[in-house]
Formats: structure tokens, sequence, C-alpha cells
């Protein structure tokens, strides 16, 4: 089946620093991604829609500075946290659909990314 | 926009025994309804998905229940096995589009 992998599966860094996370599609062209966040033992919050060669849609209170998200290519979104800070650790996944014909809604997950920031 | 609410929080059940979650979702637009099962710190993978223009789907163990009336859809595990242990997610969308919004999710422990 479809896949998504996601980069890096668990990232530390120092509180101020940014850092970036890398959805891909490997076997399929996606020109819609989607960014989810996800707290300890609560659900999948949308971020943000990462739209392919334009600006992505972020929902209601997430500070479109702050999680700058890139779809450069068919197959490539990045989420870039800046001037990271404690309360930005979390968990933090990527989504993608194959849009061939025939693959039905099957949407697929990345490994999700673990951010720690000290 | 979409609001989907899910219930129990937790269940415990017996192995061998089944295990019923339910989901309830507020924008009748809404015509597809994916389950996700996720282990600790890993993605959601897909265990079983419904339209709306069908009132019930199963997979082997794995069952499906929409009411489009009462905007409520639940999932049935049978003959649950220790394996099932996991946080289950319900979803609301629209066939063909990728945004989802997602329940709050239910951690199953299974009892052995």
């Amino acid at each position: 089946g479809a896949v998504v992998s996601q980069h890096p599966s668990r990232v530390i860094c120092k509180s101020g620093t940014s850092v970036k996370i890398e959805c891909r599609s490997l076997d399929f062209q996606a020109t819609t991604m989607f960014w989810y966040r996800q707290f300890p033992k609560q659900s999948l919050m949308l971020m943000a829609t990462s739209n392919e060669g334009s600006k992505a849609t972020y929902e209601q209170g997430v500070e479109k500075d702050k999680f700058l998200i890139n779809h450069a290519s068919l197959t490539l979104s990045t989420l870039t946290v800046t001037s990271a800070h404690p309360e930005d650790s979390s968990f933090y996944i990527c989504s993608a659909r194959d849009p061939k014909t025939g693959a039905g809604n099957t949407i697929y997950f990345g490994e999700g990314s673990w951010l720690t920031v000290v | 926009g979409e609001n989907v609410e899910q219930h129990p929080s937790t269940l415990s059940v017996q192995e061998g025994d089944s295990a019923v979650i339910k989901c309830t979702y507020s924008d009748s637009a809404s015509n597809y309804f994916p389950w996700y099962k996720q282990e600790l710190g890993k993605r959601p993978q897909l265990i079983i998905d419904i339209r709306s223009n069908v009132g019930e789907k199963k997979d082997q163990r794995i069952a499906v229940t929409l009411n489009k009336t009462a905007k409520h859809f639940s999932l049935h595990i049978t003959e649950t096995q220790p394996e099932d242990s996991a946080v289950y997610f319900c979803a609301a969308g629209n066939f063909g589009n990728e945004k989802l919004t997602f329940g709050t999710g239910t951690r199953l422990t299974i009892i052995p």
C-alpha cells in the first residue's frame, strides 16, 4: 500500500531554535498533505493543510509564523517549528491520500515525529 | 465545522468479549467515517471505514455501523484479543477529501 514517511522520528532541540520535520509520500504524488499535533493521551488536532505550490491553510488558533509549512514538491511537505519552546513539545504527524483512481479514500499517516524542546 | 465526540474514553474488556465504541458527528455533510487504531508513539492505522451510502460494514472481527439520521457511528470488535489493546479514534470527513476531524479517542484494554 501507499506509504507516507516522516523524518526525524525523534528530535530534541534547545529552546529558541528551529526544527524541521519532513513528510514524504513514497509511491504516490500528493497535492495536499495534512499536519496534525497530538499531545500525550489526546486526540489528533489538525494544524494545517499543506498545498503543493501554494500557501498552507492553517486551522484557527495555529500560528502560521511559528509553524512554517512548505510543500515544494508533490512528494514532500515540511513543517518547521520556529523559535521552539517547551510547550511546543509534542507528537507531530502528517497524512496524505493516494489520489490514484481505485485507491479508495485511504488516508495514510507518517510515522510521526516526537519533538522535545529543552 | 465538524465536531466529533467519542465515548467511552477508556474501556476494559475481558478477552473474548465484545467491545463497542461510539461516536457522534455534527456536520450532516460528512459522508466518510474511518476508524483508526493507534499504539503508543506510532502512526494511526486504518482498521475499517464506512461511507454514508451503507449502514454497516464488516471485516472479520471488526464491524462499523452508521446511523445517518442520528449522526452516530459505532465500532464493534468481537472475540477480543490482547493485541486489540490500543487507542482507537473515530473520524469524520468527506470521501475524496483528506481532511478529517478526529474523535477524542478510546483507550481499549483487553484483560487476559
